[in-house]
C-alpha cells in the first residue's frame, strides 16, 4: 500500500523561475491538504481539496501560489516568479474522507525541499 | 495570540523518565485534537487522537481541559526514540472546513 508520494524530493530554484510541485495522495482519499513548512516551525496551511473541488486557500500566501487539483487525486502547486521567502518545505497530506474540521488522521508524504537562490 | 501555542523545547530526558508539556487552543469550538510527531527532516505522523476529555495509548497519555482550552501530552518511561518533535493541532470547525492550524512543536530529546 503506498502513501502519499511527493516529487521532487529536493528542488533549487533562482529567484524568479518558476516550479511545480507534485502530489500523489493515498489512492481514494477524498481530501488533500497543502502545506509549507519553515525550519523550527510547525506545518503551515496553504490549501484543501475536497475531491477537485479546492475549498479553502486562504492561506495561499500570495497571487503567485496555485493548486490544482484537476481530477480529483493528483495535485500540483504551483509557485510563480519564486522569492527567497518561499524557501521551505511543501507537505502534501491526505485523509480518507472530507469530514468538518478536519477531524480525521491525515497523511503526510515526505515533503518536498524548495530551495530558492 | 497564536491560536495554537506550545512550548518549543527542547526538553532534555533522561531514559526511562516521564515527560509532559503542553499545548494551548484559542479556538473554544475545537472538538478533537491531534498529536503528530516529527522525526528531524521526515513528514509528520499521527501519534494520538483525543475527541473527549483524553486518551491513552501504552506509555503516551493525553488530558484535555477544555476549560483552560489546553492539552496536554505525557510520555511515561521514556525511550531514546521517543526523541522528535510533538506537534498539537485542534481539529478545525465547520467554519473552516479543512484548514487545521499546527502549534509550531515541542522537541524532546531523550538521552542515555
Amino acid at each position: 500500500g503506498a502513501g502519499v508520494s511527493q516529487s521532487p524530493r529536493y528542488k533549487v530554484a533562482k529567484r524568479g523561475q518558476d516550479v511545480a510541485l507534485r502530489c500523489d495522495p493515498i489512492s481514494g482519499h477524498v481530501s488533500l491538504f497543502w502545506y509549507q513548512q519553515a525550519l523550527g516551525q510547525g506545518p503551515e496551511f496553504l490549501t484543501y481539496f475536497q475531491n477537485e473541488a479546492q475549498l479553502d486557500k486562504s492561506g495561499l500566501p500570495s497571487d503567485r501560489f496555485f493548486a490544482e487539483r484537476p481530477e480529483g487525486s493528483v495535485s500540483t502547486l504551483k509557485i510563480q516568479r519564486t522569492q527567497k521567502e518561499d524557501s521551505a518545505v511543501y507537505l502534501c497530506a491526505s485523509s480518507l474522507l472530507g469530514m468538518a474540521g478536519g477531524s480525521e488522521e491525515q497523511y503526510f508524504g515526505p515533503g518536498t525541499r524548495l530551495t530558492v537562490t | 495570540r497564536k491560536e495554537v501555542e506550545q512550548d518549543p523545547g527542547p526538553f532534555n530526558v533522561p531514559e526511562g523518565a516521564t515527560v509532559a508539556f503542553n499545548c494551548t487552543y484559542s479556538n473554544s469550538a475545537s472538538q478533537s485534537f491531534f498529536w503528530y510527531r516529527q522525526d528531524c527532516r521526515k513528514e509528520p505522523k499521527l501519534l494520538m487522537s483525543v475527541y473527549s476529555s483524553g486518551n491513552e495509548d501504552g506509555r503516551f497519555t493525553a488530558q484535555l481541559n477544555r476549560a483552560s482550552q489546553y492539552i496536554s501530552l505525557l510520555i511515561r518511561d521514556s525511550k531514546l526514540s521517543d526523541s522528535a518533535t510533538y506537534l498539537c493541532v485542534p481539529s478545525g470547525t465547520t467554519d473552516s472546513w479543512g484548514k487545521l492550524q499546527f502549534g509550531a512543536g515541542t522537541q524532546v530529546v531523550v538521552t542515555p
